[in-house]
């Protein structure tokens, strides 16, 4: 009931594509979905952020696309660069269980020059 | 650009032994969590800690943890008896205030148990 599912596990996008990144959860009281960007050695740093109240929420090369009766999100890299390859995780918050964020599995993103 | 910050960067220690890894959150937040991400797998919760106590906790969390704002600034993690599964890394957040949901991560702590 806590998890959020993420996928692809990996994605190999060529420089200028369009990256994908899907997250799924059955935790109707998930009120808030982040998107964390985490390079190797470092600690993971907030991208972009939904509320369920909006279905899509855009910040320059990074849409977070929001499915609320599909209970799905998804992040979109327009304009894919060498620079965003890093792992990505969703994560999500429940509103009846304090502010701990549960997060996804991590998606590993390699944009080839 | 204010930032989470952590020290040490990378701690060793023999199983059995105590350890303190430290955080200074961004300086006026108030809520504060501690999160741990084992290698090559995802982040999980330990812990938040609000007003001076601790408002929430995962199961990870046991009786060989405990937290601690020692002083205005700072905000530490003991793991009183390491075993070898607490090898990983720990990172420290913080956010602003209840109603403010974005949390801000340090760089983390690579903990190796021996």
């Amino acid at each position: 009931q806590q998890q959020v599912k993420q996928s692809p596990q990996s994605l190999i996008v060529q420089k200028g594509g369009i990256s994908i990144i899907n997250c799924a959860y059955e935790n109707t009281a998930f009120d808030y979905f982040p998107w964390y960007q985490q390079f190797p050695g470092k600690g993971p740093a907030l991208l972009i952020a939904i509320r369920p109240d909006v279905s899509e929420k855009k910040e320059g090369r990074f849409t977070i696309s929001f499915n609320k009766s599909a209970k799905q999100f998804s992040l979109h890299i327009m304009d894919s660069q060498p620079g965003d390859s890093a792992t990505y995780f969703c994560a999500a918050k429940d509103e009846t269980s304090g502010s701990r964020l549960t997060f996804g599995e991590g998606t590993q993103l390699t944009v080839n020059p | 650009e204010p930032e989470v910050t952590q020290t040490p960067s990378h701690q060793v220690t023999q199983m059995g032994q105590e350890v303190i890894l430290r955080c200074v959150p961004i300086s006026n937040h108030l809520y504060f969590y501690w999160y741990r991400q084992i290698l090559g797998q995802k982040v999980e919760f330990l812990v938040s800690f609000y007003n001076n106590e601790i408002s929430e906790k995962s199961e990870i969390f046991d009786d060989q943890f405990s937290v601690e704002r020692p002083d205005g600034s700072n905000f530490t993690l003991k793991i009183r008896s390491t075993k070898l599964e607490d090898s990983a890394m720990y990172f420290c957040a913080s956010s602003k205030d209840r109603g403010t949901y974005e949390q801000y991560f340090g760089p983390g702590t690579r903990l190796t148990v021996t």
